[in-house]
């Protein structure tokens, strides 16, 4: 059965610095792998979408890698800034699976 | 473009009440999904939908709950009789096919007292 762990749980960071979030999956044969922010009382934004055969994507400030042969996957996030304070979850499908496996997220808080 | 549509957005019911919960996927995507978010668990899927039909409901926590999808722009998730550990919030998601990104409705947060 895959599990994702999200590693730390919580974050705080002051605004500019640049940061690093981890996630790790048990096995490694995944079909992609899909980054979310989940601001409080609120849904799900989808950030970021790697596929298996990836090794990274990027979104304006937003740089995700993937490397499946370790089963490691991090967002990266240049100059960090107060709006980038929410819980980011990442998740996994796996190999002939249409369903994701989530982590707990990472609690990430910027301050001014 | 409207996203993924939830209602209601929240609901508090009593202990053995039917509670419904509704969404409407983006429009043009096939597949639909319907998972739960606690403190405790994170978030599971309970079920999901390809072409409006069942595939995988083993996320589904007892016969209490039931999902259903008449159509390709309209889902429902039923529990009867509602109980307090039910509470939670529920999320709906959609994609353009099956292994592709999903995108999620606001959720409804479900307290049964």
């Amino acid at each position: 059965k895959q599990e994702v762990t999200q590693i730390p749980a919580a974050l705080s960071v002051p605004e500019g610095e640049n940061l690093v979030l981890n996630c790790s999956f048990t096995d490694s044969a995944i079909y992609n792998l899909q980054w979310f922010r989940q601001d409080p009382g609120k849904g799900l934004t989808s950030l970021l979408l790697i596929q298996s055969s990836q090794r990274e994507q990027t979104s304006g400030r937003l740089n995700a890698s993937l490397d499946k042969s370790s089963g490691r996957s991090t967002l990266y996030i240049a100059a960090s800034q107060p709006g980038d304070s929410a819980t980011y979850l990442c998740a996994v499908r796996p190999s002939g699976y249409s369903t994701l496996t989530f982590g707990k997220g990472t609690m990430l808080l910027v301050s001014p | 473009d409207a996203g993924v549509i939830q209602s209601p957005r929240h609901e508090v019911t009593e202990m053995g009440q039917e509670v419904t919960l509704r969404c409407k996927p983006i429009s043009g995507h096939n597949s639909l999904f319907w998972y739960r978010q606690t403190m405790m668990r994170g978030l599971e899927l309970l079920i999901y939908f390809n072409n409006n039909v069942p595939i995988d409901d083993s996320g589904m926590p007892e016969d209490r709950f039931s999902a259903k999808m008449p159509n390709a722009s309209f889902s429902t998730l039923k529990i009867q009789p509602s109980e307090p550990r039910d509470s939670a919030v529920y999320f709906c998601a959609s994609s353009a096919e099956e292994y592709n990104e999903q995108f999620f409705g606001p959720g409804t947060r479900l307290t049964v007292l």
